[in-house]
């Protein structure tokens, strides 16, 4: 069946950086983008950015370029999403996506999510 | 950009009540909008996919409607599993914007 794993919480203090993999199985990994979300507390979804596993192309909403970085192993199915220069407001719960587009557009998973914490 | 906005923000609603959610674009998204439900500590999950699609396993008392910037969901008889937050997403254009979320709470 298809899953996305996500790593566990992190914590780190502001202006550090953090990097969140996902990891991929039960499906073509290279046949659906990978998205990226995130959620602080109490709040609603922020779509982030999203990356092409094929070719490795990225998408990154313009609040987050500079200090956004989508990455992927293709040998281990394995999207990678860090944030530098975090802040406090960058405490959330991220996500990662997979899903399809056209014809494929009911394919739709999503990781258990990540808990970033940023805090001194 | 394109924004989404969703109304109400929350809705009060009874088991067995019919009950339709808005949300409206900036700009036309043709018929690239999902919903979503999510539940508290829940990842969310698909609902409807390209406006009027039911994803896999959604019971039939969910349908969607609407093209260009009107959006609906509705519930035809609110079951207890389905009190939750609901979110629409377009899928039109990159940055692949979520509209701000509708909750349903019993009433």
């Amino acid at each position: 069946q298809v899953q996305l794993v996500q790593s566990g919480s992190e914590v780190k203090k502001p202006g550090a950086s953090v990097k969140v993999s996902c990891k991929a199985s039960g499906y073509s990994f290279t046949r659906y983008y990978m998205h990226w979300m995130r959620q602080a507390p109490r709040q609603g979804l922020e779509w982030m950015g999203v990356i092409d596993p094929s070719g490795g192309g990225t998408t990154y909403a313009k609040q987050f370029q500079g200090r956004l970085t989508m990455t992927r192993d293709l040998s281990t199915s394995t999207v990678y999403m860090e944030v530098g220069s975090l802040r406090s407001d960058d405490s959330a719960v991220y996500y990662c996506a997979a899903y399809g587009s056209g014809i494929h557009a009911s394919f739709d998973y999503w990781g258990q999510g990540t808990l970033v914490t940023v805090s001194s | 950009e394109i924004v989404l906005t969703q109304s109400p923000a929350t809705l009060s609603l009874s088991p067995g009540e019919r009950v339709t959610l808005s949300c409206t674009a900036s700009q036309s998204v043709s018929m690239y909008l999902a919903w979503y439900q999510q539940k508290v500590g829940q990842a969310p999950r698909l609902v409807i996919y390209d406006a009027s699609n039911r994803a896999t396993g959604i019971p039939a008392r969910f349908s969607g409607s609407g093209s260009g910037t009107d959006f609906t969901l509705t519930i035809t008889s609110l079951e207890p599993e389905d009190f939750a937050v609901y979110y629409c997403q377009q899928r039109s254009n990159w940055p692949y914007t979520f509209g701000q979320g509708t909750k349903l709470q019993i009433k």
